[in-house]
């Protein structure tokens, strides 16, 4: 079966460094997601492109957060500086974009932690 | 603006038990619905959906009917496992979001014991 790679599985740096998170889409999908996943907030959307152009990043703190798609394998999401608030599993998803019954495929997630 | 609600948990069952997951939601349009199940450790897999009012999607032993009357698309299972413990959400995806973009509810841990 065909999988969304995301590396790596898990991140531990201290606060202030740079992070960043990768995700390898299903091919042939143009439709991707980044989710944060936390206890107190459960699952929020960051950001989502379609053919690697970005539809919507509002979910995502501007000041500290970029995501960007290189190429339509590579999807990145990065945190400078980091804080430790910002730990959390991070998940990235794709999808084919073939109207709005198409599900979603996820990855196993990153899971930071932000000393 | 579009919601998912779920009803909360934890919910602990014995094996065999018959198990339920409320599941209401609010949308402009018609929206798609579905459920997904995330087991310890990994990412969301889909479940089950449903495209339509009056379908019923159904996967693995689970079932969901489209209810749109009630706004609803309440899981249900008539014997669970063990390993059925997981945390199961309920999306919906209204064609008017580009991308197929998905609205989470806040996800229900269940627990089932032997």
């Amino acid at each position: 079966d065909a999988r969304v790679t995301q590396t790596p599985r898990h991140k531990v740096t201290e606060m202030g460094q740079e992070v960043t998170m990768r995700c390898q889409p299903i091919l042939g999908h143009n439709t991707v997601f980044w989710y944060r996943q936390t206890m107190m907030q459960g699952l929020e959307l960051l950001a989502y492109f379609r053919n690697r152009a970005p539809l919507d990043d509002s979910g995502m703190p501007k000041d500290r957060f970029s995501a960007e798609m290189p190429d339509a394998t590579l999807a990145t999401l990065k945190i400078q500086p980091s804080e430790p608030r910002d730990s959390a599993v991070y998940f990235c998803a794709s999808g084919p974009d073939r109207g709005q019954d198409q599900p979603q495929h996820f990855g196993d997630g990153t899971r930071l932690s932000i000393l | 603006g579009n919601s998912v609600t779920q009803m909360e948990g934890p919910v602990t069952l014995s094996e065999e038990a018959f198990l339920t997951i409320n599941c209401t939601y609010t949308a402009t349009g018609y929206p798609s619905l579905f459920w997904y199940v995330q087991y310890p450790g990994e990412g969301l897999q889909l479940l089950l959906k449903a495209t339509k009012a009056d379908d019923k999607g159904s996967n693995k032993g689970f079932e969901a009917t489209y209810r749109k009357e009630t706004t609803s698309f309440h899981l249900e299972k008539g014997s669970v496992q063990v390993s059925d413990s997981a945390v199961y959400f309920c999306a919906l995806s209204d064609r008017w979001n580009q991308g197929g973009k998905l609205i989470f509810g806040q996800g229900t841990e269940l627990s089932v014991k032997p």
